[in-house]
C-alpha cells in the first residue's frame, strides 16, 4: 500500500533563506509525483509535476527533484518570500490500475517572516 | 476562465439532513474528481467523473454518498443522513483530457467545507 509522507510538519523561515521540503514515498512504481500548494480558503494550486522517468522540474524559484529508487523528492524554494506562505502537499499518482487516485502526504506548513 | 467553482463554500448541517457540493469544471473540461479532506489527514480520492458517466467510485463510501455529472449543469456530491464523522473539506478537480494522458494538470477548485453537528 503506498503511503506518502512530508517532513517536516511546519516550518518557519526568515525572508530570503533557502528551504527544502521533502516528501517521501513507499512505493516506488509510481506514475507521477506533484507538488501542490494549499491556501486557506483558495483550494489548491499544482506547482510542479515530475514524470516517473523525469528527475527534476523547476519553475521560477522552485525545483521538484525526484529520485523514484529510494522514494524521495524534494521541494526546494529559493529566496523565500513572505508570500510563498502556505501548506505545501506532495501527491504520487500509482502506476498500477487508476492513475487518478492521487496519494496525498499531509503537508508542510511552511510561514516565511518578513 | 473562472476556474473551477464550487459552492457552497462552507456548509452547516444537522446529524441526518442532506448535503449538495456542487462542482463547475473549468470551461471546456469534461473530466471532474472529487477528494475529501478530514481533519488531520491528507486528502482521499473519492470518484472520477466523465459527462454522464461515473468512471470510478472506488474511494467513495458505499452508503449515503453518490455523485453525478449530467450532461448540463455541475457535477454534484449527494451526502444522505450526514453524520459527524462526513465533516471535512470536499474538494472538485476537472482536467481537460483523462489526467492519465501525459501530464495532463488537475485544476482544483477552493472547495467545500461541510461541517455537521
Amino acid at each position: 500500500k503506498q503511503e506518502v509522507t512530508q517532513i517536516p510538519a511546519a516550518l518557519s523561515v526568515p525572508e530570503g533563506e533557502n528551504l527544502v521540503l521533502n516528501c517521501s514515498f513507499t512505493d516506488s512504481a509510481i506514475y507521477n509525483l506533484q507538488w501542490f500548494r494549499q491556501d486557506p480558503g483558495k483550494g489548491l494550486t499544482s506547482l510542479l509535476l515530475i514524470q516517473s522517468s523525469q528527475r527534476e522540474q523547476t519553475s521560477g524559484r522552485l525545483n521538484a527533484s525526484l529520485d523514484k529508487s529510494s522514494g524521495r523528492s524534494t521541494l526546494y524554494i529559493a529566496a523565500s518570500q513572505p508570500g510563498d506562505s502556505a501548506t505545501y502537499l506532495c501527491a504520487v499518482s500509482p502506476n498500477a490500475g487508476n492513475n487518478r487516485k492521487l496519494i496525498w502526504g499531509l503537508g508542510t506548513s511552511l510561514a516565511v517572516n518578513p | 476562465n473562472a476556474g473551477v467553482m464550487q459552492n457552497p463554500r462552507h456548509l452547516v448541517r444537522r446529524r441526518g439532513q442532506e448535503a449538495r457540493l456542487r462542482c463547475s469544471p473549468m470551461k471546456g473540461h469534461s473530466h471532474v474528481y472529487w477528494y475529501r479532506q478530514l481533519p488531520e489527514e491528507g486528502l482521499k480520492f473519492m470518484v472520477y467523473l466523465q459527462k454522464e458517466n461515473i468512471i470510478d467510485e472506488s474511494g467513495m463510501p458505499k452508503e449515503r454518498f453518490s455523485a453525478e455529472f449530467p450532461k448540463e449543469g455541475p457535477s454534484i456530491l449527494r451526502i444522505q443522513q450526514v453524520v459527524r464523522g462526513d465533516s471535512a473539506a470536499y474538494f472538485c478537480a476537472s482536467s481537460l483530457r483523462d489526467f492519465t494522458s501525459g501530464a495532463n494538470v488537475l485544476t482544483f477548485g477552493a472547495g467545500s467545507r461541510l461541517t455537521v453537528l
